[in-house]
């Protein structure tokens, strides 16, 4: 079965920081490409990054580059979205997707002092 | 950036009655390798979304087949032939054709 299990999140103050985690498991996580996907209370779906599966491309949305690093270890089958100054407009829900095939329950990054 | 559309907002829908969502892209899906990356992702209240369909009409593992897709180049449609209740929920449409991947909207289908 497959399944991504998301940590990380919480209450941060604005300018703070936050790491997040994936664990994927049921699937052969080092060849999937794995994306980062938040979604604002009541708010759509808007992509925030993505690590290519083949070879060590990233990609990010312009709201978060600068500010944001994605990374994963193979080994580990984990990925990781590094937070850095982060500010209200990044709360929000980000779930952990593998392809657009699997989604992670979400968790929840609050940014409010 | 692809801006992607959807039409209509919110649907009310009847119990075994068809629904039908469209997409339109600001410009052709069609990555460079030949296929068109537009996929269809279905969100239950309180759940994460989940794919239905992927590269148009290509229904993913335990997908019911009353969901089907179609489309090409930027005009693209998501067809429930007999809505159940479990359908309710927010439907998206999504490229990943090109980065930034982007999503439609959502449509609200509610009976």
């Amino acid at each position: 079965e497959v399944q991504l299990v998301e940590s990380g999140g919480g209450l941060v103050q604005p300018g703070g920081s936050l790491r997040l985690s994936c664990a994927a498991s049921g699937f052969t996580f080092s060849s999937y490409t794995m994306s980062w996907v938040r979604q604002a209370p009541g708010k759509g779906l808007e992509w925030v990054s993505t690590f290519s599966g083949s070879g060590d491309s990233t990609y990010y949305a312009d709201s978060v580059k600068g500010r944001f690093a994605i990374s994963r270890d193979n080994s580990k089958n984990t990925l990781y979205l590094q937070m850095n100054s982060l500010r209200a407009e990044d709360t929000a829900v980000y779930y952990c997707v593998g392809s657009l095939d699997y989604w992670g329950q979400g968790t929840l990054v609050t940014v409010s002092s | 950036d692809i801006v992607m559309t959807q039409t209509p907002l919110s649907s009310p829908v009847t119990l075994g009655q068809p629904a039908s969502i469209s997409c339109r892209s600001s410009q052709s899906l069609v990555h460079s390798d030949g296929i068109t990356y537009l996929n269809w992702l279905q969100q239950r209240p309180g759940q994460p979304p989940r794919l239905l369909i992927y590269k148009i009409s290509n229904r993913f593992s335990g997908v019911p087949d009353r969901f089907s897709g179609s489309g090409a180049g930027t005009d693209f449609t998501l067809k429930i032939s007999r809505v159940e209740a479990e359908d309710v929920g927010i439907y998206y449409c999504t490229q990943a054709t090109q980065f930034p991947w982007t999503f439609g909207q959502g449509t609200k289908v509610e009976i």
